[in-house]
């Protein structure tokens, strides 16, 4: 089956500084990369999400980028805000009704 | 567009007692359910596949005689955790899907606590 990991497992950054999450997947399969955010005791909400047939999405202060022949996708929050504290979960996917396969997580603490 | 409800938000029950929770499609046809429970500072793990009017597949090494899913209709998915023990605590959470769609909506999870 799928296998993603995820890392870093936590990340501290300055109010402004930019954020970067990767992870890697296992299945050359999956083709659906979504990334999730999830505040303590709240449901994942989904920030961004990328396909395989495309290289890189961005969606205001967020970027997803995906290497399929790395295996490996990325999100990128730039002059990230202390609203943007949480848990960042990127998965993978075949799509459709798929089960989706979610990393261990990154807790992202932006200090003011 | 795509909300999922979730109820109860919380329950707590003694050990031993049977414990059900709704998750509904509210403003979209689910043909595919998902249930996950999820550990403090954990991951999300899935636990069940549910679509519409068939069997639900278990991922391996969780109980289905114990993790009982119900989707009887393109809008409501249920799961009662059977003769619940302190180990059960944890928060659960159903996602769900629709044609067309690969995108999973999160419903707003269940707090479950076995005394």
């Amino acid at each position: 089956g799928e296998n993603v990991e995820q890392h870093p497992s936590t990340l501290s950054v300055q109010e402004g500084d930019s954020a970067v999450i990767k992870c890697t997947y296992s299945d050359s399969a999956s083709n659906y990369f979504p990334w999730y955010k999830q505040e303590l005791g709240k449901r994942p909400q989904l920030i961004i999400d990328i396909r395989s047939n495309v290289g890189e999405k961005k969606d205001q202060r967020i970027a997803v980028t995906l290497n399929k022949t790395a295996k490996h996708f990325s999100l990128h929050i730039t002059e990230t805000q202390p609203e943007d504290s949480a848990v960042y979960f990127c998965a993978a996917s075949n799509g459709g009704y798929q089960k989706v396969t979610f990393g261990i997580g990154t807790k992202l603490q932006v200090i003011p | 567009g795509a909300v999922v409800s979730q109820h109860p938000s919380w329950v707590i029950c003694k050990s031993g007692t049977s414990v059900k929770i709704e998750c509904r499609s509210l403003d979209f046809q689910a043909t595919t359910m998902f249930w996950y429970r999820q550990f403090p500072k954990q991951s999300l793990m899935l636990m069940a596949t549910s679509n519409e009017g068939s069997k639900a597949t278990y991922e391996q090494g969780v109980e289905k005689d114990k993790f009982l899913i119900n989707h009887a209709s393109l809008t409501l998915s249920t799961l009662t955790v059977t003769s619940a023990h302190p180990e059960d605590s944890s928060f659960y959470i159903c996602s769900a899907t629709y044609r067309g769609s690969d995108t999973q909506y999160f419903g707003p999870g269940t707090r479950l606590t076995v005394l």
